[in-house]
């Protein structure tokens, strides 16, 4: 089943502009991961945060976690038009390797 | 590194027959491949955990007399659909964990999108 929720479920922005977008999930989990998909592929993986991190960073993507709230955050910074696609988060229980999506956030980046 | 490649992209079969599709890691072995389906627009649903060597663990609601998945060996995992009818159209995913990771990452492959008419 899936845990996770995840606001906006849409998001239109102008290149250049940051994009935003947060998870709830409703257990404990081990760690969180962040995918994104382009529209009909498959999803590639963005970045994983542990239960025992506060705070991720890769290139233009930065990720939060707060386990007192159970949530996290993704935020894309300076947005290009290669940045449309979705979102997902995705959960990961202890001593369990299955991940429990989220609903996604659809990006669009306007040109 | 870590591609995952599935095959067909796309089916189109007629309902009542039978319909295989392959997962392979290319470049690296996975004990554990994952299989998924996805409506439109909507997120990935956990359809069964494929373990090398072994049974399927299937999630509650799937029923693994449909969606037959084999795990031959440490680089492929084939998902059978049985008796396709046309709510079983569907994109299905395959993921993959590097068994000699220890990461929880998992490697997708691309898609297959089937049709039943």
């Amino acid at each position: 089943s899936q845990q996770g929720e995840e606001d906006p479920q849409a998001l239109s922005i102008q290149e250049g502009e940051n994009a935003t977008m947060n998870c709830s999930y409703k257990t404990s989990i081990n760690n969180l991961q962040w995918y994104r998909q382009n529209s009909g592929r498959g999803l590639v993986h963005l970045i994983l945060i542990r239960s025992n991190e506060r705070e991720k960073h890769s290139g233009r993507l930065r990720v939060t976690l707060d386990t007192s709230k159970k949530s996290s955050s993704l935020l894309i910074t300076a947005s290009r038009a290669a940045d449309t696609a979705s979102y997902f988060c995705a959960t990961a229980f202890h001593n369990d390797y299955k991940l429990s999506f989220g609903a996604g956030t659809t990006v669009t980046v306007r040109a | 590194g870590a591609v995952v490649s599935q095959h067909p992209s796309r089916v189109i079969c007629k309902s009542g027959t039978s319909v295989k599709i392959e997962c392979r890691s290319l470049d690296f072995q996975a004990t554990t491949m994952f299989w998924y389906r996805q409506f439109p627009k909507k997120s990935l649903m956990l359809m069964a955990t494929s373990n090398e060597g072994s049974k399927a663990t299937y999630e509650q609601g799937v029923e693994k007399d449909k969606f037959l998945i084999n795990h031959a060996s440490l680089t492929l995992s084939t998902l059978t659909v049985t008796s396709a009818h046309p709510e079983d159209s569907s994109f299905y995913i395959c993921s993959a964990r590097d068994a000699t990771g220890l990461g929880y990452e998992q490697y997708f492959g691309p898609g297959t999108r089937l049709t039943v008419t």
